[in-house]
């Protein structure tokens, strides 16, 4: 079946605009996460969606950014005037998160950001 | 909080050396835990998982971890190093409320 897509691919934009990242999750799938990765850095978290809970926005490094995931499935994660700090993969990744230990994420191909 | 140590941000072994890369957890209680390859170039794919059960667990591609609840530590090995297991490597802890924490990764490199 159809993994986890993101668009776009590649995005290049100037310091101070406003960027729009989407994850489409895998069908069924009640988690979504959002990380970013830095060159030679691990995943920084960012935030959780869990079913109709409140996100967990515990790992949003400022409040230039923000998601939102619309219908229990597409997200998207804005940044708004970007920063040169802010370049970076996002990653999407989502999981059934049933319980019995089904944590399993499975992740997209990123967005990479450069902000110029 | 939760957080997860992986020792070593680069290990190089010999082609059929060892392979043994670490990870160590900190929680009150015990997470569920995974590995995650990520090639060159590629997306990032379970390599294996702990849930429940068996404290010794196989992966794909001849990888294993073992569970080690009081020494709170999750680390992979591998007998023979093969030269396409050159990749970053990362450790990662779910709690029951699904938070998920990464570790830094660690790159292997496999000499010939």
């Amino acid at each position: 079946g159809a993994g986890v897509s993101q668009s776009p691919s590649n995005k290049v934009t100037e310091k101070g605009k406003d960027v729009e990242l989407r994850c489409d999750p895998i069908s069924g799938h009640t988690a979504l996460y959002w990380y970013r990765q830095s060159l030679g850095q691990g995943l920084e978290f960012l935030i959780y969606f869990q079913g109709n809970s409140a996100p967990d926005k515990s790992g949003l490094p400022s409040d230039r950014f923000s998601a939102e995931r619309t219908g229990g499935s597409v997200s998207t994660l804005t940044i708004q005037r970007t920063q040169q700090e802010d370049s970076a993969v996002y990653l999407c990744a989502s999981s059934s998160n049933l319980g019995q230990g089904d944590y399993e994420q499975y992740f997209g191909p990123g967005t990479r950001l450069t902000v110029t | 909080a939760q957080s997860v140590t992986q020792l070593g941000s680069h290990v190089s072994v010999s082609e059929g050396a060892l392979v043994l890369l670490r990870c160590n957890y900190s929680s009150s209680v015990p997470p569920y835990l995974f590995w995650y390859v990520q090639y060159p170039n590629q997306g990032l794919q379970l390599l294996l998982k702990y849930t429940t059960g068996a404290t010794l667990v196989k992966g794909i591609n001849g990888f294993e971890a073992e569970f080690k609840k009081s020494e709170t530590s999750f680390h992979l090995t591998k007998p023979s190093a093969h030269m396409s297991d050159a990749a970053e490597y990362f450790c990662a802890a779910v709690t029951n409320a699904g938070k998920s924490t990464f570790g830094d990764g660690t790159t292997l490199t496999v000499k010939p």
